[in-house]
């Protein structure tokens, strides 16, 4: 089944403590984004990557890193997460076809206290 | 430059009455637009896309867009609502020849009353 799988799907931190959470596609796609979902913000993009070792800056990538060593995955790094990274995270991908129409994951919401 | 408004923030419909959510854009060259939908807990699902061609696109669940390129608009269309469409659905554009990043409007809130 063509999927994209996030992980955790729920998380709970403190200020200050480093986590990742994983990107994983099977669908071979060249390109994958990371989007960060707040109330009344809709999606505002973080990251993205055209393909292996190519990232670049989306709208909101402060606090963010990301590393594309690996087709397939595309984990998000938060070094030293803060409260106002609170929000609800999901990873995608997408190819050249169909106009790059894009394959959500399930989404992981992350509390920082 | 590239960008999305989706007009209503919620929309409330009842039971098999039309369903309309608007969405207008703005590209500097010929779009690539874009419906997704959300349901409660779950992560974004595509419903319908226009690249290029017929400008009524149908998806899935029995909605429909139409792209009106002198309207800037690629409203979303339902004629009856069920209960099970309740969500959040977004609209999105991209550039084509541009770049691959889209950009979504803030998404609006369908509600259905029974």
């Amino acid at each position: 089944e063509a999927q994209v799988t996030q992980n955790p799907r729920y998380l709970i931190t403190v200020t200050g403590k480093k986590l990742t959470v994983t990107c994983s596609q099977n669908m071979n796609h060249e390109y994958m984004s990371w989007y960060r979902q707040d109330p009344g913000l809709g999606l505002r993009q973080i990251y993205y990557s055209m393909n292996v070792e190519v990232t670049d800056k989306g709208d909101v990538p402060e606090g963010y890193k990301v590393s594309r060593k690996e087709k397939r995955n595309f984990p998000l790094i938060l070094e030293s997460p803060s409260p106002n990274q609170t929000s609800l995270y999901f990873c995608a991908s997408s190819a050249r076809q169909g106009g790059y129409e894009q394959y959500f994951g399930p989404g992981t919401r992350l509390t920082v206290t | 430059a590239q960008s999305v408004t989706q007009l209503g923030s919620h929309v409330s419909v009842s039971e098999g009455a039309l369903v309309l959510l608007r969405c207008n854009y703005s590209s500097s060259v010929p779009p690539y637009l874009f419906w997704y939908v959300q349901y409660p807990n779950q992560g974004l699902q595509l419903l319908l896309k226009y690249t290029t061609g017929a400008t009524l696109v149908k998806g899935i669940n029995g909605f429909e867009a139409e792209f009106k390129k002198s309207e800037t608009s690629f409203h979303l269309t339902k004629p009856s609502a069920h209960m099970s469409d309740a969500a959040e659905y977004f609209c999105a554009v991209r550039s084509s020849g541009g770049s691959y990043i889209p950009t979504f409007g803030r998404g609006t809130s369908l509600i259905v009353h029974p």
